[in-house]
């Protein structure tokens, strides 16, 4: 079945780069989703990546796809203690004439002064 | 920016009740879901909506779960008799497209529903 797995903890300091690691199981994704969770909110897109693309940036993020190992993950440059959050991997899949989204547990990403 | 809103925040009811969940998805959005995140576990997909018919639900979605969009911008999640492991945050989220082309899903900030 569909399963998403992600490393459920990590810890930085300010400035360094941070990255989160996800691998999924549904080869037939078409999108791949990073979302943040902040303590008491909800669930902020980050931003995603088309199945046929290597790599995306987007300002401090990047976001590498190995899509022969299913391998995900979300590189922030320059770590702030305001991205401490927990950072959800999704995969986009087929769901009737929609799609739903199938997640991981969640990383929590401590980032420390 | 536009932003998917969610009533209330926070409910408690005893089990066997009814509760219904509310959600006001972007407006130009075409296509609605509800998932649900019980404490230390994943998210889970409940339920798609498009067209004023369900779209796609999981096995969690069973007889007590109902959803409906009585008018042209609420979308509302029900729970007829509610158990104590329907104790959960529930988010509902909207998108523009569903199957192809722009469907990143928007989330609204949760329902935490406590069953006691």
């Amino acid at each position: 079945g569909e399963d998403v797995e992600q490393s459920l903890f990590l810890s930085v300091r300010e400035g360094d780069s941070s990255v989160i690691n996800c691998t999924y199981t549904d080869s037939s994704s078409t999108y791949l989703y990073w979302y943040k969770q902040e303590p008491g909110a909800g669930l902020q897109l980050l931003t995603y990546i088309f199945s046929n693309m290597d790599m995306k940036q987007d300002q401090r993020l990047t976001v590498l796809l190995n899509k022969k190992d299913k391998h995900l993950s979300l590189r922030i440059a320059d770590t702030q203690t305001g991205d401490s959050a927990i950072y959800f991997c999704a995969e986009s899949i087929s769901a009737g004439n929609n799609r739903k989204l199938i997640w991981g547990l969640g990383t929590s990403l401590a980032v420390n002064p | 920016e536009p932003e998917v809103t969610q009533t209330p925040s926070h409910q408690v009811t005893q089990m066997g009740q009814e509760v219904i969940l509310r959600c006001v998805p972007i407006s130009n959005h075409l296509y609605f879901y509800w998932y649900r995140q019980i404490l230390g576990q994943k998210v889970e997909f409940l339920v798609s909506f498009y067209n004023n018919e369900i779209s796609e639900k999981s096995e969690i979605f069973d007889d007590q779960f109902s959803v409906e969009r009585p008018d042209g911008s609420n979308f509302t999640l029900k729970i007829r008799s509610t158990k104590l492991e329907d104790s959960a945050m529930y988010f509902c989220a909207s998108s523009l497209s569903g199957g192809t082309g722009d469907y990143e899903q928007y989330f609204g900030p949760g329902t935490r529903l406590t069953v006691t």
